[in-house]
């Protein structure tokens, strides 16, 4: 399973873009690379899933070169109530497969 | 309900007690994880079961720890012995799909367990 490595903490304010990266060197070419958010208390929620260049939903865009060996997290006008975990993780295209989560990114937003 | 319900939330066992902790997925999900998280960590995988089928459970950290879903629906988790490193919040996920691509896990709020 490819391993994924991502900043441990992100500090940003109010109404700025927020972009996490992930590096994922030995994702497989069947994988994907999902986001998933967590707030104290709380189970993890999905946030984006993408194979290659670009996603976007109505919360998050994600954005994935070419090579694949990372991928970045775009949160556009962060609020306050963005404070969270956020991981990165690779998941194998299999049909039955574990998802693995790191330790993920705890972001914190200021007035 | 909407989504992944477990029961209880918060649970404090005496060292050496067992316990069981409950998952009730959203109905007709196919898959259905179980992940420990220590304070401060990331989720860590348990087991996976698809339908009734327990596919894979090499997450399981002893054999004190057994799962089951026999009807393939609700799953139990259930934890025999316990001691003072079980103490952790047990996640509960479930997702539509036989594999987790393009078909997104939802988590119930998980089950806090104190060991004592």
């Amino acid at each position: 399973l490819a391993k994924t490595t991502q900043p441990i903490s992100m500090d940003s304010y109010e109404g700025q873009e927020v972009n996490i990266t992930c590096s994922h060197n030995n994702i497989a070419t069947n994988d994907y690379i999902t986001w998933y958010q967590q707030f104290p208390s709380q189970g993890p929620r999905f946030i984006i899933q993408g194979y290659k260049t670009k996603v976007t939903n109505e919360v998050a865009s994600l954005f994935i070169p070419a090579d694949r060996k990372s991928s970045t997290l775009s949160l556009p006008r962060v609020s306050l109530s963005d404070t969270a975990v956020y991981y990165c993780l690779v998941v194998p295209h299999s049909s039955a497969s574990k998802i693995i989560f790191g330790s993920g990114t705890r972001l914190s937003i200021r007035p | 309900g909407a989504g992944v319900s477990q029961s209880p939330r918060y649970k404090v066992a005496k060292r050496g007690q067992d316990v069981a902790l409950r998952c009730d997925p959203i109905s007709g999900h196919v898959s259905l994880f179980w992940y420990q998280q220590a304070l401060g960590q990331g989720p860590e995988f348990l087991t996976y079961f698809q339908n009734e089928a327990q596919l894979d459970k090499s997450g399981l950290p002893s054999d004190r720890f057994f799962a089951e879903r026999p009807e393939g629906s609700v799953s139990t988790l259930k934890i025999q012995r316990t001691q003072q490193e079980d103490s952790a919040v047990y996640l509960c996920a479930s997702s539509l799909g036989a594999g987790q691509v393009n078909t997104e896990a939802f988590f119930g709020q998980g089950t806090r367990l104190t060991v004592v």
